[in-house]
This record gives structure tokens, sequence and C-alpha cells, in this order.
């Protein structure tokens, strides 16, 4: 079965700092999820990657499938008390019927 | 638009009662879900279902049971709680696979 490793597992960082949360696969990953969740709530789905060397952003995030398709980061640029929350990477093993998570980064953006 | 519905939203059992959760999506999708989320294990897949009529275990089925009767609704069951089964549920919906699942807001279950 498919692991998904994620780190930091928590993160604070100062308003307005940029940051980097990893994943990386046991196996070759097919399309990669990151989600977002806020505490106590579902998650929201960020971007999907699926090509070697893909990046896509979204306002200030940018997620990034490497070459070998076994790890994939997700930075994000001047960070704002927004984007604090839990983010959760996904993998779906070539199927689109289960999808396995990593075990998620806290992030925590102070004043 | 509702999106993914859980009902309850939280609900607390005393070991060996039974409790259905109900996941209704109102986006006609195909796909859905059911995990739970435990403290420094992230997300885990119970059962899912690619269509009405249709269910297949995840990755802890035991203890669960599911049906999928219409396509909008997904329901899971606990026929005997055990406290093991403390966790957030959470239910997921999506037209095929994951690039644009919708997650409902949880439910939190605590047996006792």
């Amino acid at each position: 079965s498919q692991e998904l490793e994620q780190s930091p597992q928590s993160l604070i960082v100062q308003e307005g700092k940029n940051l980097t949360i990893n994943c990386t696969s046991s196996k070759t990953l097919y399309g990669l999820y990151w989600y977002k969740q806020k505490y106590g709530e579902g998650l929201i789905f960020l971007m999907m990657l699926q090509k070697g060397g893909e990046e896509k952003s979204h306002e200030k995030i940018t997620a990034k499938l490497d070459e070998k398709k076994q790890q994939s980061s997700l930075h994000i640029t001047a960070s704002q008390p927004s984007h604090a929350g839990i983010y959760l990477c996904g993998a779906d093993g070539g199927t689109a019927s289960k999808l396995t998570f990593g075990t998620g980064t806290r992030l925590q953006v102070t004043l | 638009n509702a999106g993914v519905t859980q009902t309850p939203k939280f609900r607390v059992l005393k070991t060996g009662q039974s409790m259905t959760l109900l996941c209704a999506q109102d986006m006609n999708h195909e796909y859905m879900y059911w995990y739970r989320q435990d403290p420094g294990m992230g997300l885990r897949l119970i059962h899912y279902s690619v269509g009405e009529g249709t269910t297949a275990k995840g990755e802890v089925p035991d203890g669960y049971n599911v049906s999928r009767l219409k396509k909008q609704n997904f329901l899971l069951g606990l026929e005997s709680a055990a406290p093991s089964q403390t966790s957030v549920y959470f239910c997921a919906s999506g037209r095929q696979g994951f690039a644009e699942a919708f997650f409902g807001q949880g439910t939190r279950l605590t047996v006792v």
C-alpha cells in the first residue's frame, strides 16, 4: 500500500514569511492532491498534480511534483493568518477509487 | 447548493450501542467515501462507493457497514460501537476521482 509522509508535522511562522511543506511517497505518484483543513472543519481541495515536474499556483500557494513523481512540495509565499490550518497531501495510486492521505502538517501563522 | 451534508454533527454513544451516520450530496456525484480522522494518523478510508448500489472496503472497514441505496446518500453504520471508534468521521463525494472532491463538515463521535 502507498504511504505518504509529510514534513514538518507542525509549523509556526510569522506573518509575511514564506514556508514549504513536503510530501514524500513510498511509491510513484499518479495523482497528488493537496487539501487544506481548517480546525474542526472539512477538507478544501487546493490543487492536483499529475505530471512529473508539474507546478501549479493559486493565489500565494504553489505546489510542485518532482520529476520522479515521488515527492511534492507546497510553498506559501508571504503567509497570512488565513493560511493557518492543517495541510494534507493525498495520492490516488492510479485509481480514482481510493485516496491515501498523509498525516498532515499543522500550520500556525503568528502576527 | 448544500454540497455534502453530514448528520449528525456530534454524537456520544455507549459501548455496544448502534448508530447510523448519514451523508447526503446534491451534486449528482458517482463517488462517495467515508473516512475517519484520528490524531497522528491522518485520514483513513473506511468504505467507499463508485455508484448507486455499490460499496467497497477501504483501509479500515472492520466494525463498520455501509449502504448506497440512493445515489445521493451514503450511510455508515456502527452495529456495536467500541471506544476505538471514537473519531471524527468525514464523508466526501466526487464526480470522478478526487480532482473536485467535496468533503462534509465531519461528525465527531465519542464512544464511552
